[in-house]
């Protein structure tokens, strides 16, 4: 089974913090990607990587920014965290750039921001 | 036309019923195509994956319409464990899966 470790699943921060939620898999997945999920909006994509080292703009980057320098890892990063980033995050990998690969996702981190 | 869009719901079923919905996707050049169900709080988890015309797995069927692009997914005998949020997938023109905002179904007693 593929296993996609989040590394906390709450999380509360206050406003102007940088904060670092960190994501693992442990199927050799090249491709990881990082969602936002909010009440009446869905699942929307902020960063995706498919390789390490590379990284490329989901539909709502700003206020983000990515980190994979191994490819197990997939690091999402608030650099000055604001009240509206205030979500569930939910980390997800997939085996290649295929159609026919899904995508498998993380526990999830609920992330408050004060 | 949104990229794929679902039926929001709440679908209200009693337990034994038969319930389906759909998902519509505008990329015709699509050729897989997957469910997933999200439980309250927690994370989508992989359902159902539909590589040509269909799909089924107990009581859990995933149809393929090409012609009019969607896909459903049936669910027989309902049980109060499938009330949760069904989540469909469809690549994109890039090979990016793009999600559905989910319908919700509720099974009551």
């Amino acid at each position: 089974d593929v296993k996609v470790t989040q590394s906390s699943r709450y999380l509360v921060k206050r406003t102007g913090e940088k904060v670092f939620l960190e994501c693992v898999q442990d199927m050799d997945h090249e491709n990881m990607f990082w969602y936002r999920q909010d009440p009446g909006l869905g699942l929307r994509l902020i960063y995706f990587s498919y390789d390490v080292k590379m990284k490329e703009k989901g539909d709502i980057p700003e206020g983000y920014s990515v980190s994979r320098e191994k490819k197990e890892r997939f690091s999402l990063i608030l650099e000055s965290a604001s009240t509206n980033q205030t979500s569930m995050y939910l980390c997800a990998s997939s085996l290649d750039g295929g159609q026919n690969q899904p995508q498998h996702f993380g526990d999830g981190t609920r992330l408050s921001i004060l | 036309r949104k990229e794929v869009e679902q039926d929001p719901g709440p679908f209200n079923v009693p337990e034994g019923a038969t319930v389906a919905f759909n998902c519509t996707y505008s990329n015709s050049a699509s050729q897989s195509f997957f469910w997933y169900r999200q439980d309250c709080r927690k994370e989508p988890k992989l359902l159902m994956s539909v590589y040509s015309s269909g799909n089924e797995d107990g009581r859990f069927t995933a149809q393929l319409n090409r012609a009019s692009q969607y896909i459903s997914l049936l669910i027989r005998d309902s049980k109060l464990s499938d009330s949760a949020t069904y989540l469909c997938a469809v690549p994109n023109a890039g090979n990016m899966l793009t999600f559905g905002g989910g319908t919700r179904l509720m099974v009551k007693p």
